[in-house]
């Protein structure tokens, strides 16, 4: 079946470390997502990708990364700049049409220790 | 500047009733998309249905439908015959159609079925 991968599903981060969250998926889609997700504010973008080795920035992108060699791969780094990372990371897809919703995967819980 | 407003933090709807989630949004695209998403306790975010600002009927799913009210700028989602795996996180979601692929989500709205 086709879908996103998230791993690792729970993550946690000494302070001033950097860690890597992979999102895979098998649908051949364009487009690529990184969400975050904290209570009680929704969904907020950190980036998003249109095409293979192309990327913008959402609305609350400093202290993350993110690379697109791949269509299928969308690595999200958080580095040490972050200054609260705790929070919920949703990765999504969509495909080259208007009207398609994206699809998500089942998320990474990060939490700093 | 895109926007989308959820008023309702949490709703409670008996087993087999419907139920109306409230969502407005504001935006000087005259093209854009409007989507429902659920987030049920495991985290993963499922999509629900899509309304396109110039569709002249309103979208249906299943048991999911969506008021659209252009003027008002609304889009509330109705769900008919609530049950008791209806229970989780719904969540609104615009797109414009000026090139990007780039969506603006609501604060989201808790929903629990009653038996």
């Amino acid at each position: 079946d086709g879908g996103i991968t998230q791993s690792p599903k729970y993550l946690f981060r000494k302070e001033g470390q950097n860690v890597t969250l992979s999102c895979e998926q098998n649908l051949n889609h364009d487009a690529m997502y990184w969400y975050r997700q904290d209570p009680g504010q929704g969904l907020r973008l950190i980036y998003y990708s249109q095409i293979v080795n192309d990327f913008q920035k959402g609305d609350i992108a400093e202290g993350y990364s993110v690379s697109r060699e791949k269509k299928e791969s969308f690595p999200l780094t958080v580095t040490s700049a972050q200054k609260n990372p705790t929070a919920f990371y949703l990765c999504a897809s969509s495909p080259n049409l208007f009207g398609q919703g994206n699809t998500f995967g089942s998320g990474t819980r990060l939490t700093v220790v | 500047a895109q926007k989308i407003t959820q008023t309702q933090p949490g709703m409670f709807v008996q087993e087999k009733e419907a139920v109306t989630l409230d969502c407005t949004y504001d935006t000087s695209d005259p093209s854009y998309g409007l989507f429902w998403y659920k987030q049920p306790s495991s985290g993963e975010m499922i999509f629900l249905i899509y309304q396109g600002s110039y569709d002249q009927q309103n979208a249906t799913e299943g048991r999911y439908s969506l008021n659209f009210q252009k003027a008002r700028k609304s889009a509330n989602l109705v769900i008919s015959a609530s049950q008791l795996g209806d229970s989780a996180m719904y969540f609104c979601a615009m797109r414009e159609a000026s090139g990007t692929y780039k969506y603006i989500f609501g604060t989201g709205t808790r929903l629990k079925v009653l038996a």
